[in-house]
């Protein structure tokens, strides 16, 4: 069965760091392009990032609102993928989906609040 | 600013057929931008219908499709069941970068 999980969401203050994992199964996490989408309270999504498959270039892309505060990375071998978020805002509160477009499988979601 | 537009809500009876659109602003919408839709329920992470314009999952039921219609993508929902009622999402590809449209709340009554 192909699964998402994804952990790590808390409350932050603003300017601060927090790192998502998304642990997946069922499919070989390195033969996949992976994208993390977010969705503040009441609204609708957001195309946070993705990064492509290592067959593809394993290279990564970012929403204008992220570029240069969020990075993309994966550990094969762990089967986990990550979002490292620096300097949180306000407005990056939102529950954080990693999903596969290809398989079209979402995990759970994480909820991230940034708050002082 | 690239923008995805659809339509904000539609309301429709059960057994009708109603489609949605996903416009962008920065032209037609061609098969290149990788069409997808999803499907939200209040409390539910997405759950996806249509990838690459057309292509269904396993799961999505059979009176789901998808197609490009007038220079927008589009999802047709060929006698629309009371569970169809959420929040429908397209998203667009552009080379390095995808979009979100805003999403149609569906209401079946």
């Amino acid at each position: 069965e192909v699964q998402l999980v994804e952990s790590g969401g808390g409350l932050v203050k603003p300017g601060g760091s927090l790192r998502l994992s998304c642990v997946v199964s069922g499919f070989t996490l390195s033969n996949a392009w992976m994208t993390w989408v977010r969705q503040a309270p009441g609204k609708g999504l957001e195309w946070v990032g993705r990064i492509k498959s290592k067959t593809d270039g394993g290279t990564t892309d970012y929403a204008a609102p992220v570029e240069g505060r969020f990075t993309i990375s994966r550990d094969d071998p762990k089967t986990t993928l990550y979002l490292q978020m620096n300097s949180l805002k306000t407005e990056d509160t939102a529950v954080y989906y990693c999903t596969a477009f290809s398989l079209g499988v979402w995990g759970q979601g994480t909820l991230v609040t940034v708050s002082s | 600013q690239t923008v995805v537009t659809q339509e904000p809500s539609l309301t429709v009876s059960p057994g009708e057929t109603v489609t949605l659109t996903c416009a962008s602003n920065t032209g037609a919408v061609t098969s290149g931008y990788s069409p997808n839709w999803f499907q939200q329920k209040p409390g539910q992470a997405p759950r996806t219908l249509i990838y690459g314009t057309s292509i269904k999952h396993s799961w999505t039921p059979g009176r789901f499709s998808g197609s490009l219609l007038g220079g927008k993508a589009a999802l047709t929902l060929s006698g629309v069941q009371p569970e169809d009622e959420a929040e429908y999402y397209c998203l667009l590809h552009y080379g390095g970068a995808a979009v979100f449209g805003g999403g149609t709340q569906l209401t079946v009554l």
